[in-house]
This record gives structure tokens, C-alpha cells and sequence, in this order.
């Protein structure tokens, strides 16, 4: 089992490209969620998605839009990227339909933003 | 929404001796509070988790001990080894589900 897969690992944009960070789980998990970790910050929600067809906004949504493609991928797209979102991007997913159950995390995305 | 909060920031002890990091939250709905722990460069780990009807939990060298009235909970790890140099994240539920929510982390370090 790959477990919680994320595409790229590293990734350097300049001010306004947009792109899309991939991640796909092979453990038949309900619920998905997207990490930003800053120093000192912690891990920080951007959006999640408790279920197939559903998403909601976590701490930190702005300037991200998600898509729950099927139940086994989610995606996060910026449309315009910012300095500001230099960062470390973790995707993570849980069995239950609820946060009440262990997340398995991706192995981050280092995006740059120039 | 919910906050957690997170103390210490940095925390630095010598090998065999006991390490207590403690976390607060906000939202009484919370129902889950796992602990992670993360190495340099790593994705983090589940190490150790506790539901709001049990008050403490051991496992080895780690346990964990809820207060819900008081509305915090804290990881003690016991007779620390080097390779206990992480970073430490608590997280608590978004209400009683949906997602959770990260403290800023501890940074442990363990000298020999």
C-alpha cells in the first residue's frame, strides 16, 4: 500500500501562476484534508472534505480552491499564487466520515512562491 | 472555532529524564485529542490518542491525560532516549467531528 501519495514533492512558482497539487489515498478513507505548516505555526487547515461530493473550509482558505474528485483523490488548486503561500502542503486522510479517527499524511509538497 | 494552544514551544531535557508538554482547547464539543510527532524532514505520525470518555491512556513510555472539564490534556513521555527529538503537534476535533485542529507544536531535544 502507497498509503497517502502527493504530486510534486517540490515545486517553485512565481507571483500569479496558478497550479494544482495533487493527492490520491489507497486506503478507501472517507475524509481528506489539506495542511499548510509554516514555522512556528504549526499545522494549519485549509479545506477539507468529509466525504465524497462534499467540502468545507477549514482555518486558512483564502486564496485556495479544492476539488473532491472521487473518493480516492483531492486536489488543491491556486489560482493565483502569492508569496505568502510558501509553504509546506500536506495532505492527509482518515477512515471515518468525522476528524474522530487517526490521520495518515501525504509526504508534503515544498511549493516556493517567487 | 476551535484554538489550541500549545506549551512549550522548545523543550530540551537530558536522556532518561521525563518530558510534559502540554495543550488547552476551546470548543467543549471536542471528542478526540490525538498527538503526533514529527522528524526532521518527515510527514507526522500518530503516536499516541485519547477520547473524551477516558481520562488517561499509556502506551510504553507514552500516556496521555484528558481534564474535559478543565478543557486541557497533556503527553508525558518517560525515560526520554535521543531518538525522542521531534517536533510534538496536539490536535483536537473541530466540534465533536468533521477535522481536527493542530496546536503550533513542541520542539523536543533529548541530550546524551
Amino acid at each position: 500500500n502507497a498509503g497517502v501519495t502527493q504530486t510534486p514533492k517540490f515545486q517553485v512558482l512565481k507571483t500569479g501562476q496558478s497550479m494544482t497539487l495533487q493527492c490520491a489515498q489507497d486506503m478507501n478513507h472517507n475524509s481528506m484534508y489539506w495542511y499548510r505548516q509554516d514555522p512556528g505555526m504549526g499545522l494549519r487547515l485549509i479545506y477539507y472534505s468529509a466525504s465524497e461530493g462534499t467540502t468545507d473550509k477549514g482555518e486558512v482558505p483564502n486564496g485556495y480552491n479544492v476539488s473532491r474528485l472521487n473518493k480516492r483523490e483531492f486536489s488543491l488548486r491556486l489560482e493565483s499564487a502569492a508569496p505568502s503561500q510558501t509553504s509546506v502542503y500536506f495532505c492527509a486522510s482518515s477512515v471515518g466520515a468525522t476528524g474522530t479517527t487517526e490521520a495518515f499524511f501525504g509526504q508534503g509538497t515544498r511549493l516556493t512562491v517567487v | 472555532g476551535e484554538n489550541v494552544e500549545q506549551h512549550p514551544s522548545t523543550l530540551s531535557v537530558q536522556e532518561g529524564d521525563s518530558a510534559v508538554i502540554k495543550c488547552t482547547y476551546s470548543d467543549s464539543a471536542s471528542n478526540y485529542f490525538p498527538w503526533y510527532k514529527q522528524e526532521l524532514g518527515k510527514r507526522p505520525q500518530l503516536i499516541i490518542d485519547i477520547r473524551s470518555n477516558v481520562g488517561e491512556k499509556k502506551d510504553q513510555r507514552i500516556a496521555v491525560t484528558l481534564n474535559k472539564t478543565a478543557k486541557h490534556f497533556s503527553l508525558h513521555i518517560t525515560e526520554t532516549q535521543p531518538e525522542d527529538s521531534a517536533v510534538y503537534f496536539c490536535a483536537a476535533t473541530l466540534g465533536a467531528g468533521t477535522a481536527l485542529i493542530f496546536g503550533k507544536g513542541t520542539t523536543l531535544s533529548v541530550s546524551s
